[in-house]
């Protein structure tokens, strides 16, 4: 099982909410991560959105929206990405990431579809 | 202005080598730690190595060790990254990422390595 799974694909209408997951294997507590979030454009190296590991440990990447935002669903062992009022522009690939066993992992990504 | 730039990429059969660099520019590169990140085409990222702003700790993933070497040279500006016993599914996009209190924060376009016969 890998250490992160994301969906590898989400719908969602322009306007509206989209919550991406980042799910953690059953044997690594969500609770205890910070969990990074990255946004990469076709053709484009990767960009930094935002770190999220409780509402007193979070970092907004420079010059990125406040309608992305990071959380947590607990019961889901699982790291959020929050982008609300969705934009054309949203369409794209994510992918989150964390520090596990002395190594960065990054997750499958999810190519977000806004239509 | 602030930059990576990769280079080194290019057509090599499996089994042979490779040395990638990575010179940056617009910043004090001797205080950051440099990352190696690759994609395959079509496919997601994945973290290679990892180096310290002085050099002497590096960390690298699994699939990797006893392959690949991450070093830099400060003097320089430039971090490489050597790849031995190349494989057919080593075949990707290799970027270079400049760590910021463990963000990458900075990366370059990549440059591409092709494993194969």
């Amino acid at each position: 099982q890998a250490v992160l799974t994301q969906p590898a694909s989400l719908s969602a209408s322009p306007g509206a909410s989209a919550s991406l997951t980042c799910t953690l294997r059953s044997d690594i507590n969500v609770g205890t991560y910070r969990i990074y979030w990255y946004q990469q454009k076709p053709g484009s190296p990767p960009q930094y959105l935002l770190r999220y590991r409780s509402d007193s440990d979070k970092h907004q990447g420079s010059g990125v929206p406040s309608r992305f935002s990071g959380s947590k669903d607990a019961s889901a062992n699982a790291g959020i990405l929050l982008i609300s009022g969705l934009q054309s522009e949203d369409e794209t690939d994510y992918y989150c990431m964390i520090w596990h066993n002395s190594a960065w992992v990054f997750g499958g990504g999810t190519k977000l579809t806004v239509l | 202005e602030v930059q990576v730039v990769e280079s080194g990429g290019d057509l090599v059969q499996p089994g042979g080598s490779l040395r990638l660099s990575c010179t940056a520019s617009g910043f004090t590169f001797s205080s950051y730690y440099m990352h190696w990140v690759r994609q395959a085409p079509g496919k997601g990222l994945v973290w290679v190595s990892r180096i310290s702003s002085d050099g002497t700790i590096p960390r690298y993933a699994d699939f990797v060790k006893g392959r690949f070497t991450i070093s830099r040279d400060n003097a320089k500006n430039t971090v490489y990254l050597q790849m031995n016993s190349l494989r057919p599914e080593d075949t990707a996009l290799y970027y270079c990422a400049r760590d910021l209190d463990d963000v990458f924060d900075l990366w370059g376009q990549g440059t591409m390595v092709t494993v194969s016969s």
